[in-house]
């Protein structure tokens, strides 16, 4: 079965630093889909950013961006030029590449960030 | 506005009483989901339904139950014998087959309190 850990329960950053935010996951499979997840204190999950794994390319979006290490099974989330409205939980996510069970989304345990003014 | 409205934000119930918490979208996707969110956990998933008139257990659905009679809508039941249902739920949505990019849409969240 699929596993993601993120292993930094809770972080902080200076506003207008740059922060990593720590993510591996375990798998078998040889295709599928990595995602940020962003839950601000008003408590509605949003996208951050996605992964397909066939992609060698690092994604990118704005100020966030990711570095996979698809051989480290390890995908990491860098938030640049941090800002306050970043602080958030930040939650991990692995998707198989099927459908039926494996297209749900397995979540690590998420990462409390604090931006500091 | 597209979206996942989830009803209601705030519930509070009393043991032994079996609580329904509403999840209504008009994204038009085929998937949805419950998840339970507590502190230090992340989310767990309790059930999904990819296709109207039928849901599939996930992770932790033991003291739950759904319907999937509408594309729209995937109300999720808190019976009495969920032992400690004191928790938030989260509601969310995906499309699905082909279309299935994996990003998954969420509605706000219901926070269950048990007296």
């Amino acid at each position: 079965a699929q596993t993601v850990t993120q292993s930094q329960p809770e972080m902080s950053v200076q506003e207008a630093e740059t922060v990593t935010l720590s993510c591996t996951y375990d798998t078998s499979e040889s295709n599928y889909y990595l995602f940020w997840y962003k839950q601000p204190p008003s408590r509605q999950m949003i996208l951050v950013i996605r992964q397909e794994a066939y992609k060698q390319q690092n994604a990118t979006e704005n100020r966030f961006s990711v570095n996979f290490q698809k051989a480290a099974k390890s995908f990491s989330l860098k938030i640049s030029d941090s800002q306050l409205g970043d602080t958030a939980m930040y939650f991990c996510a692995f998707m198989g590449p099927y459908g039926g069970s494996q297209g749900n989304l397995i979540f690590g345990k998420g990462t409390k960030l604090s931006v500091k003014p | 506005d597209g979206g996942i409205t989830q009803s209601p934000k705030y519930l509070f119930r009393k043991e032994g009483q079996n609580v329904t918490l509403s999840c209504e979208q008009n994204l038009n996707h085929d998937a949805m989901y419950w998840y339970r969110q507590d502190p230090g956990q992340g989310l767990r998933l309790i059930y999904y339904s990819q296709i109207v008139n039928d849901f599939q257990k996930g992770d932790i659905a033991e003291g739950y139950s759904v319907s999937r009679e509408k594309k729209e809508s995937f109300p999720l039941t808190v019976t009495s014998a969920q032992k400690n249902p004191t928790a938030f739920y989260l509601c969310a949505s995906k499309l699905g087959g082909r279309l299935n990019t994996g990003e998954l849409f969420f509605g706000e969240g219901s926070r269950l309190t048990v007296l």
